[in-house]
């Protein structure tokens, strides 16, 4: 079955490493989107990728990069981990156009210490 | 700024009866919305969306929709306990999620 993955599922590690998140799925979705998580908050968009090498900026983007060298990948890096990016990651994913619905990964829990 | 309106909840219903999750959104300009259903620990996922005003129906699952009020909601009938859960609606363009409505379904 068609599913989007992401790895790791808890991550720790220290201010001002650089950390990549993972995500993948095997649909063959043309978008691939980034969120974060956070309590009084809600989801707020990171970075999203529309095909191969498109990516747009979102909502809370500083600090945070992606790039997209095929159709099933998106790995979102932090340059240097920031206390502010501890949250839950959920990467989400769909067929095409603005209209579709997103189809999201099971989250990655990353704790900035 | 783009934004997406619900009450956060908690809303309390008791089982069986009807709960009504509401959504107002700020650019008139949005044609999708969606409502996604999210248990705590787990991810978001959808559970209707609607493009057209009126209403829509899924089983259980009413989503109504009028753009000229900017408002959408989702009915849920015959509630149960398996409900409970937070709600969130999102519209498109741009892509806004609301911060989501926390449901209490009491058995």
């Amino acid at each position: 079955d068609a599913e989007i993955t992401q790895s790791p599922r808890h991550k720790i590690t220290e201010t001002g490493r650089q950390v990549t998140l993972a995500c993948h799925q095997t649909w063959n979705h043309n978008n691939m989107f980034w969120y974060r998580q956070d309590l009084g908050h809600g989801l707020r968009l990171i970075h999203y990728s529309y095909g191969v090498q498109d990516t747009n900026k979102g909502e809370v983007s500083d600090g945070y990069s992606v790039s997209r060298s095929n159709t099933e990948d998106l790995p979102l890096t932090l340059e240097s981990a920031a206390s502010s990016q501890t949250s839950v990651y959920f990467c989400a994913s769909s067929r095409g156009g603005q209209g579709n619905e997103q189809f999201f990964g099971p989250g990655t829990r990353l704790t900035v210490l | 700024q783009k934004e997406v309106e619900q009450n956060s909840g908690p809303l309390s219903v008791p089982e069986g009866a009807i709960a009504s999750l509401n959504c107002t959104y700020s650019d008139r300009g949005s044609q999708s919305f969606f409502w996604y259903r999210q248990y705590s620990g787990k991810s978001p996922e959808l559970i209707m969306f609607i493009y057209s005003n009126g209403d829509k129906e899924d089983g259980r699952f009413t989503a109504q929709l009028n753009k000229a009020s900017q408002y959408v909601s989702l009915l849920i009938r015959d509630s149960q306990p398996s409900d409970s859960a937070t709600y969130l609606c999102a519209v498109t363009p741009p892509l806004v999620f609301g911060k989501g409505t926390r449901l209490s379904v009491i058995a």
